[in-house]
């Protein structure tokens, strides 16, 4: 099955700009998004269709991708976006055991 | 106010089976799909499966589909997650999530605030 890797932890200091990576097999061809999830509540959508923000996310977030990894950065870090951030594809292969997979997570943590 | 509400927590015990409840307000459901992940104490988002309206089909994670079934009740916008034979291990907190399908795959740009279902003895 397809295989999300993520670093378990981020840190940054608050104004300053944190990335986060998410490598797969040839993630650059698959549409990537993104969640962030504070802790105690439910995962927020901040990015979808590898770089659409949803209404409501700052421009502050934005992402990048190459054919192995998908990175999402977080320009100008305030308290607020310490969470842990999720990203996600769909595995569309025929016969797939997951059709969707959830990367392993970060815990961006703002000094 | 779009949401989707879910049930309130449960305590089962092992052996037994739980029936997540999530209605969705302030939107058509059918217009959309609705899935179901859950999040072990402490650790990471695990799919389980979910259903696209579109097409009418269901799709589960291979790991759960003999234990897991989806139903909806279109009549109340209200989507169920049935999880049988509970062990220890399914202790989590279990989210409902509206899907918004194409043809790259989904994603899920609502979700419930989650129900915690302990499975203790």
């Amino acid at each position: 099955s397809y295989v999300l890797t993520q670093p378990p932890s981020v840190s940054v200091a608050p104004g300053k700009t944190a990335k986060i990576s998410c490598a797969g097999s040839n993630i650059g061809g698959r549409n990537v998004h993104w969640y962030q999830q504070i802790p105690g509540q439910a995962p927020v959508l901040v990015i979808y269709d590898d770089s659409v923000r949803p209404s409501g996310i700052p421009d502050r977030f934005s992402t990048s991708n190459s054919v192995k990894t998908a990175t999402l950065t977080i320009s100008r870090v305030e308290v607020g976006d310490e969470a842990d951030y999720y990203c996600q594809v769909s595995d569309t292969v025929s016969g797939s055991d997951q059709f969707v997979v959830f990367g392993g997570g970060t815990r961006l943590t703002v000094l | 106010q779009v949401q989707m509400v879910q049930s309130e927590a449960e305590v089962k015990k092992p052996g037994a089976s739980v029936t997540v409840s999530c209605k969705a307000s302030g939107f058509t459901l059918t217009s959309y799909g609705v899935s179901w992940v859950r999040q072990a104490p402490g650790q990471g988002l695990e799919w389980m499966g979910g259903i696209t309206f579109y097409n009418g089909k269901s799709k589960y994670a291979q790991k759960l589909q003999d234990r897991v079934t989806l139903t909806t009740d279109t009549s109340t916008s209200t989507a169920y997650m049935e999880l049988r034979s509970l062990i220890s291990d399914d202790t989590a907190t279990y989210y409902c999530a509206r899907v918004f399908s194409d043809s790259s795959g989904w994603h899920f740009d609502l979700w419930g605030r989650g129900t915690l279902v302990t499975v203790s003895s």
